[in-house]
Parts: structure tokens; sequence; C-alpha cells
């Protein structure tokens, strides 16, 4: 079945400093690749998707880019705020794009 | 506001009790879903429609979850004789095809359910 695996959090980081969120996934097909962001005590935003390999997702400073050879969607941002402070999820679509499979999110604690 | 609108935002429930939500989704969107997240977890899926027609269900959503969607709008999920382990926040979406075939999914601001 399919799978997403992020790597574990908090991630702290001081404002200013370079942000990478690594995703890793498992998946039959041509999967489409997403990473949201939720905030706390809200729902999940959609930040920045990829629906074939070698695309570039890219949102707020964010970006992310789909490398079918490595499986992975690894998330970035070359400058974080405090206001990044949220908890990010990797996630895949099905080629039909009938369900999400989502990783087990990753903190982002950014200190001022 | 046009995006996807959850009700109630909270509920707080004594175990034994039944419990619905509503979701309204954008409106447009021929997909719902419903999803659980539970604390420092990401959302699982627990089911979704096409128009009206129930089309997956997870093997989380247990006999005592229903969920609905009648005319192809809103959609409802009940949970009867709720059990602490029900605690959660329930996560509705919608979609529709976009111009490239695929689905983006886009996510409500979830209600929280909370069996004492």
């Amino acid at each position: 079945g399919n799978s997403v695996t992020q790597m574990e959090g908090p991630v702290t980081l001081s404002e200013e400093a370079f942000l990478t969120i690594n995703c890793t996934y498992t998946a039959t097909g041509y999967p489409s690749l997403f990473w949201y962001v939720q905030y706390p005590g809200e729902g999940l935003q959609l930040l920045l998707k990829a629906t074939k390999a070698d695309d570039k997702g890219s949102n707020k400073g964010f970006e992310a880019t789909y490398r079918k050879e490595t499986t992975s969607f690894h998330l970035e941002k070359g400058s974080v705020q405090v206001s990044d402070s949220a908890v990010y999820f990797c996630a895949l679509s099905d080629q039909a794009g009938n369900m999400l499979t989502f990783g087990g999110g990753t903190r982002l604690m950014v200190k001022p | 506001d046009t995006g996807v609108s959850q009700d109630p935002r909270h509920k707080i429930t004594k175990r034994g009790q039944n419990v619905t939500f509503r979701c309204d989704p954008i409106s447009e969107h021929n997909r719902l879903y419903w999803y659980r997240q539970t604390l420092g977890q990401g959302p699982e899926f627990l089911t979704y429609f096409q128009n009206e027609a129930q089309l997956e269900k997870s093997r989380l959503l247990s006999d005592r979850f229903s969920a609905e969607r009648p005319k192809g709008s809103f959609s409802t999920l009940e949970i009867q004789r709720t059990e602490q382990g029900d605690s959660a926040m329930y996560l509705c979406a919608s979609s529709a095809r976009g111009t490239g075939g695929g689905h983006t999914i886009y996510f409500g601001e979830g209600s929280w359910l909370t069996v004492v």
C-alpha cells in the first residue's frame, strides 16, 4: 500500500534560518504529492503540490521538487519566519485522486 | 467564505451518546471526504463520496459510524454509542477534478470531539 515517511520533529530554528523537512514515499503508479500546513487548533491548508516527476511546487517562499528516482518530496524554505511555526504534513494521492495518505507530521518552531 | 465549512467546531459528549457532524463542501465540488486526526498524528482516511454515492470506506469506519450525502451537497457523519477512543478531530474535505485531471483536496477547519 501507499505510505509517507517524514522526519520527526520538533524542528527548532531561529528566524531567517534555512528549512528542510524530509519526506519520502512508497506508492504504486504515479501519485501526486502535497504539503499541507496546520496551525494550532485549525484544519489543514494546502501549501503546495506537484503532480508529476521533476515538477516543483512553490508557495509563500516554500518549495518542494517531486523526485521519482529517490521517491522524495522534501520541503525547503530559504528564510523562515516566526509565523511559519506550525505542523507540516507531507501527503500523496493515488493516481485516481481518490484519497490522501499522510505522513505523521513535522512540528516546526521558529524562534525570534 | 467559500471554503469547506464544518459544524460544530467543538463537541463534548458523554460516553454512549450519539453525535452528528455536518460538512458543507466548496460549492460545485463533487467529491467529499471524511478524515480523522488524533493528537500528534496525521489525518487518516475514513470515507469519501462522489456526488451522493459513497465509493470507499476505510476499515477504521466501524459499524458505529455512518456517513451520508443525500443530495450530493452537504454531508453528515454520525457516531453512535461513542467511546473514549472516538475522541479526535474529524476533518471534512472536498475536491473537484482539475484541468490536469487530478484532484486537489481542500480541508475544513475540523470538528473536535471529546468523549468523557
